[in-house]
């Protein structure tokens, strides 16, 4: 079943501590992102990725990292430099970029990692 | 600055019923329109997409519709079911290369 996998489900950080969530699609997709989701609020974009090797920021990228060494991984690290980081986190991916996309375009989204700062 | 509101927050419903959710949009360019159902700690998934040219499409029980002129779009749940709640997003593109500006959702609970 071709998918967008997140893990772990929950992740608990310590203060002044870093750590990594897991993001692999099996979709063949070149453009991966990363959103953030708190209560009563929508996604906001953390990172994102057209191509292997290659990422930008977004809206609220200060306190967190992102590589994209192959085309199937897209991990998230959020670092102690993150002050308020306890959120629903959740990483997509789409075929090439939203703004070359036609109007059918899918945009796949993983289940979802929740962190929480004990 | 491009935004999308969503209306009501939220709202409580009786199986069998109908109910609809609104979306308001300032974003333009505008590219489409995209409704998802999240379910509690789950990932989006899609319903819909409609583009500027698009009025109305239906995906089962839900149909959504577009007023491009007036940004506003809809969607309607037909005879509702206990697996209809969830928060329903509205997503919009077209403001960018990667901005796809969301709605807070509407969070729906389907009563028996």
């Amino acid at each position: 079943d071709g998918g967008i996998t997140q893990s772990p489900k929950y992740l608990f950080r310590k203060e002044g501590q870093n750590v990594t969530l897991s993001c692999e699609q099996n979709l063949n997709h070149d453009a991966m992102y990363w959103y953030r989701q708190d209560p009563g609020q929508g996604l906001r974009l953390i990172y994102y990725s057209q191509i292997v090797n290659d990422f930008q920021k977004g809206d609220i990228a200060e306190g967190y990292s992102v590589s994209r060494e192959k085309k199937e991984s897209f991990p998230l690290t959020v670092t102690s430099a993150q002050k308020n980081p306890t959120a629903f986190y959740l990483c997509a991916s789409t075929p090439s970029r939203w703004s070359s996309q036609g109007s059918n375009t899918e945009a796949f989204f993983g289940q979802g990692t929740r962190l929480t700062v004990v | 600055k491009n935004q999308v509101e969503q209306s009501p927050q939220s709202l409580i419903i009786l199986e069998g019923k109908n109910c609809t959710l609104q979306c308001n949009y300032t974003v333009s360019p505008f590219s489409n329109l995209r409704w998802y159902k999240q379910d509690t700690g789950r990932g989006p998934v899609s319903l819909t997409i409609m583009t500027f040219s698009e009025n109305t499409k239906s995906n089962g029980r839900y149909t959504a519709t577009l007023d491009a002129d007036t940004k506003q779009s809809s969607l309607h749940i037909t005879a509702s079911q206990l697996s209809d709640s969830a928060s329903y997003i509205c997503v919009v593109s077209g403001g960018g290369d990667y901005k796809l500006s969301f709605g807070a959702g509407t969070t729906v609970t389907v009563r028996a």
